[in-house]
């Protein structure tokens, strides 16, 4: 799995839109885009994932760069429990082995 | 459905104490992982099973740690002669085993050794 990188930490105020950016340079053409998120004391959660065309589900949106080198999770408006660590993490398309996970982004929210 | 559960939730043990942790995946999914998560850090992967074979055990320290998956569900994950540096969250996670398929995540057990 290709490496990605992310900013240490964010913040956010409450009810606004955060968006959280990875670069993932050397992607190749057959890797997905994931991202996943660890509330305090949880397991990793999956948010939303992508190929190639921008993406959208009820937790968050994916928007992926036209030369795939970076992508953005939006979260449309900031709760109190999106606070979290989001990781972004490249998933080859004809592999379903292991998840390799970076540092990923402490997001706190502000209220 | 039900998600990942993993039992115990927290297990406290002695240096040179030997602990199972337990995974019970999601029904149906052929793949079952195990990572261990260290304060701060990223979850770290420990070893894979496609079934009840090992697919990757490459993510192991070392040989003090062991992992079965005898029936294709139920893991178990053993270590042997436990250490202070073996504490750290034990999370284990199942899949559907698809290409870039999504992993589903149990609440993990965090293991303290004193």
């Amino acid at each position: 799995d290709a490496k990605t990188t992310q900013p240490n930490s964010m913040e956010s105020n409450e009810e606004e839109p955060v968006h959280l950016p990875c670069n993932h340079s050397t992607i190749s053409g057959t890797d997905y885009i994931h991202w996943y998120r660890q509330l305090p004391s949880q397991g990793p959660e999956y948010v939303i994932h992508g190929l190639t065309s921008n993406v959208n589900n009820r937790m968050a949106s994916l928007a992926i760069a036209e030369d795939r080198k970076s992508s953005t999770l939006i979260l449309h408006r900031a709760t109190l429990r999106d606070a979290a660590v989001y990781y972004c993490i490249l998933r080859g398309g004809t592999s379903y082995d292991k998840v390799i996970f970076g540092p990923g982004t402490s997001l706190s929210v502000i209220p | 459905g039900a998600g990942v559960s993993q039992t115990p939730s927290n297990k406290v043990t002695e240096k040179g104490k030997y602990v199972e942790l337990r995974c019970d995946p999601i029904s149906g999914h052929t793949a079952l992982y195990w990572y261990r998560q260290s304060l701060g850090q990223g979850p770290e992967f420990l070893i894979y099973f496609q079934g009840t074979g090992a697919a990757d055990d490459s993510g192991l320290p070392n040989d003090r740690f062991f992992a079965v998956r005898p029936e294709g569900s139920v893991s178990t994950l053993k270590i042997q002669r436990t250490e202070r540096g073996d504490s750290a969250v034990y999370l284990c996670a199942s899949s559907l085993m698809v290409p870039a398929d999504t992993q589903y995540f149990g609440p993990g057990t965090r293991l303290t050794v004193l």
